[in-house]
C-alpha cells in the first residue's frame, strides 16, 4: 500500500457528462501528480500541483482541470467526456517539488469508462 | 525529443532465466532514469533508478545498465521468478521537461 488513496475505484458514465476524481496524498507529501494510462498511449503525465499551486503541465486537455486544496487532497475534473477518455487515471504524490529524485508514490487508480 | 522508446512490448521468460527490457531516449537533458513495476489492478511502484553518472546500478536481482553515449538503458532481472510477472515501465526525467516521461511498458510473464 503506497499510502495514496483514490476514489472512486471505478466510474462508468456517458458521453458529454462531467466527473470528478479524488486523490489524497501520503501524509507529509506536498506534491500531487495526475497521470492517464490508456492501452494505446501508455502512462501520460497530465498535471502537477505543489502545496496548492500548479507546478507543471503535461498533455492535459482543456476539458480537464485539476486543483489541490488546503488539506492537500486533489481533484481532477473531466468534462464533456468522450469515448476516448476511457482510461485508468492515477494520482501520485511526493514530498518535494521539482526534485526528480523525490520518489513518486502512485495510488491504485480510478478506472473511468465512458459509454 | 520527449519520447522514451521501450522494447519489447511483451516478454515471456522461463523461471530462473534473465529478463531484459530496453529503453532509448533522445533528449540529452534527461538526468534521471527510474524503472517502475506495475501489477494488475495496482498503481506503478518505483523499482530501481539510475543517474547518468554511473553505468550500472544493482539492487538484488534487478540491475540497470546505462549507456550514455548510445542514449540507452536497460533493466535486467536475474533468476526471474513467477512473482516478477508484471508490467515494467522505464521513465526519464529532465529539468527542462519537469515531468516524468514514460515508455510504453513491457508486459513480462515468467513461466514456472
Amino acid at each position: 500500500d503506497s499510502g495514496v488513496t483514490q476514489t472512486p475505484k471505478h466510474l462508468i458514465t456517458a458521453t458529454g457528462q462531467r466527473v470528478t476524481l479524488r486523490c489524497s496524498p501520503r501524509s507529509g507529501d506536498l506534491s500531487v501528480y495526475w497521470y492517464q494510462q490508456s492501452l494505446d498511449q501508455g502512462l501520460q503525465f497530465l498535471i502537477q500541483y505543489y502545496n496548492g499551486e500548479e507546478r507543471a503541465k503535461g498533455n492535459i486537455l482543456e476539458r480537464f482541470s485539476a486543483q489541490q486544496f488546503p488539506d492537500l487532497h486533489s481533484e481532477l475534473n473531466l468534462s464533456s467526456l468522450e469515448l476516448g477518455d476511457s482510461a485508468l487515471y492515477f494520482c501520485a504524490s511526493s514530498v518535494g517539488d521539482r526534485d526528480p529524485y523525490n520518489e513518486q508514490f502512485f495510488g491504485p487508480g480510478t478506472r473511468l469508462t465512458v459509454l | 525529443q520527449q519520447q522514451v522508446k521501450q522494447s519489447p512490448q511483451s516478454l515471456i521468460v522461463q523461471k530462473g532465466g534473465i529478463s531484459i527490457i530496453n529503453c532509448a531516449y533522445e533528449n540529452t537533458a534527461f538526468d534521471y532514469f527510474p524503472w517502475y513495476q506495475q501489477f494488475p489492478g495496482k498503481g506503478p511502484a518505483l523499482l530501481i533508478a539510475i543517474r547518468p553518472d554511473v553505468s550500472e546500478k544493482k539492487e538484488g536481482r534487478f540491475t540497470i545498465s546505462f549507456n550514455k553515449s548510445a542514449k540507452q538503458f536497460s533493466l535486467h532481472i536475474m533468476d526471474s521468478q513467477p512473482g516478477d510477472s508484471a508490467t515494467y515501465f522505464c521513465a526519464a526525467f529532465g529539468q527542462g521537461a519537469q515531468k516524468l516521461v514514460f515508455g510504453q511498458g513491457t508486459r513480462l510473464t515468467i513461466n514456472p
